[in-house]
């Protein structure tokens, strides 16, 4: 069974801070996915990657395939990135598996 | 103009009534999905539909019957609520059959209280 650990489970910043957000799995994947939840409760697909690295504007989402590890990265945070942000994976025929989330808080 | 849509957005009904929650997408996808989100925020799969056929049934129980009457709909029918049913419940769609090799769409949740 896959487990799925995020860390922090909260994480408050100063505007402007660089921030990351760490996943890791237990079991070899094909892919994973960083989701965010915003305040209001909607969800939105960040990024969904099996190796190496992407990039939207100031996120960056790196995968670490052998050590069963990615981050999320924000840079130049700001506090409309408040909110949830949740690491999903996918493995085998299993169905997403997600972690528990991560509560980020952006002060002004 | 909205790709996920579910109805109501919100519900609140006593505990033995049968509720439904609605789910389209006008993304053309072939795949769409239930997720139940608890009170502690935690994401879980409940069903997966894949061109109106069921895909995963992650353990739950039968009072939880999804229903799919063409590729762009998938409905939940719950039948005798109970407390532990209270939730925000995600609908969400992906363009082909290799599920969480997707990137997916999320409507923006039915949240159910039961009283």
């Amino acid at each position: 069974k896959n487990e799925v650990e995020q860390s922090p489970q909260n994480l408050t910043a100063q505007e402007g801070e660089f921030i990351t957000i760490n996943c890791s799995y237990s079991v070899g994947i094909s892919a994973l996915h960083w989701l965010q939840q915003h305040p209001g409760g909607g969800i939105v697909s960040l990024f969904m990657l099996s190796s190496g690295k992407k990039k939207h504007g100031r996120l960056i989402a790196t995968i670490n395939i052998q050590e069963k590890h990615s981050s999320l990265h924000i840079t130049a945070s700001h506090p409309r990135d408040s909110a949830v942000y949740i690491c999903a994976v996918k493995a085998g025929n299993t169905p997403l598996v997600f972690g528990k989330g991560t509560r980020l808080s952006v002060i002004a | 103009d909205t790709a996920v849509s579910q109805t109501p957005k919100y519900l609140v009904t006593q505990m033995g009534n049968d509720k439904s929650i609605k789910c389209e997408q006008n993304l053309g996808h072939d795949t769409m999905y239930w997720y139940k989100q608890d009170s502690k925020k935690f994401l879980k799969i409940m069903f997966s539909y894949n061109n109106k056929e069921l895909i995963i049934n992650e353990t739950v129980p039968n009072r939880f019957s999804p229903k799919s009457p063409d590729k762009a709909h998938l409905n939940l029918h719950i039948n005798s609520l109970e407390l532990g049913d209270s939730a925000v419940y995600f609908c969400a769609s992906s363009p082909g059959t290799s599920g969480g090799q997707e990137t997916q769409y999320f409507g923006p949740g039915t949240r159910l209280l039961v009283l």
